[in-house]
């Protein structure tokens, strides 16, 4: 079973612009979370999806934005790119809500903002 | 607020040893989950283990097993007969209950060496 992919693996972008990353679960998982990683900030939760609908959400500026389709895949939006915004963005996908164990992690998006 | 706070930023420990990782937090709720997350260098995050606050026995998964101990509010991992793959960076992670929340905090970190 193929695990959790994501891409772009890599992405630069400049202050002001907007970004998409596409997170694709586990086949019949149907639950996705995303995750940001900084050296400063840590890991925080960003926000969940499942069966299309968002949640559960962090504390984090509407800025940030995403969505899932009817196939489970995810995709993440961030606007108006800010310097802070570079870090390594984490999906995870399970069967279910968070509730479930069964929780398998994506290598990740590393964003750079210049 | 919910707080997690991991004192041990590195720790180490001899192949096939045991070693320990503390993990303390902070909370008013009653109903949450504790987490522990390994993530090998340049590797996918895992979770390794995850802690019901309501059941009072401690969880175990294979060679890692945790202290739950909720009155303390401390949740520590225990890696027995420690293998060169465990040699990661180890996340300690809190989550309010039920199925909408809006609270997953995780600690900084401790990044664990395995020397052969």
């Amino acid at each position: 079973k193929a695990g959790v992919t994501q891409t772009p693996r890599y992405l630069i972008k400049t202050r002001g612009q907007q970004v998409t990353l596409s997170c694709s679960p586990i086949s019949g998982h149907r639950s996705v979370s995303w995750y940001q990683q900084t050296p400063g900030q840590g890991l925080q939760f960003l926000f969940e999806y499942f069966s299309e609908t968002q949640r559960n959400k962090g504390n984090f500026p509407g800025r940030f934005s995403g969505r899932q389709f009817s196939n489970s895949r995810s995709e993440m939006n961030v606007s108006t790119l800010e310097l802070g915004d570079s870090a390594l963005y984490l999906c995870a996908s399970s069967p279910g809500l968070m509730n479930d164990v069964e929780q398998y992690f994506g290598p990740g998006t590393r964003l750079t903002v210049t | 607020a919910q707080t997690v706070t991991q004192s041990q930023p590195e720790m180490s420990v001899q192949e096939a040893e045991t070693v320990t990782l503390s993990c303390t937090y902070d909370t008013s709720e009653s109903d949450y989950y504790l987490f522990w997350y390994k993530q090998p260098p340049s590797r996918q995050m895992i979770l390794v283990i995850r802690q019901e606050a309501y059941k009072q026995q401690n969880a175990t998964e294979n060679r890692f097993s945790v202290n739950f101990q909720k009155a303390a509010k401390s949740f520590s991992l225990k890696i027995s007969d420690s293998q060169l793959g465990d040699a990661a960076m180890y996340f300690c992670a809190y989550r309010s209950g039920g199925t909408s929340y809006d609270k997953v905090i995780f600690g900084p970190g401790t990044s664990l060496s395995v020397i052969p």
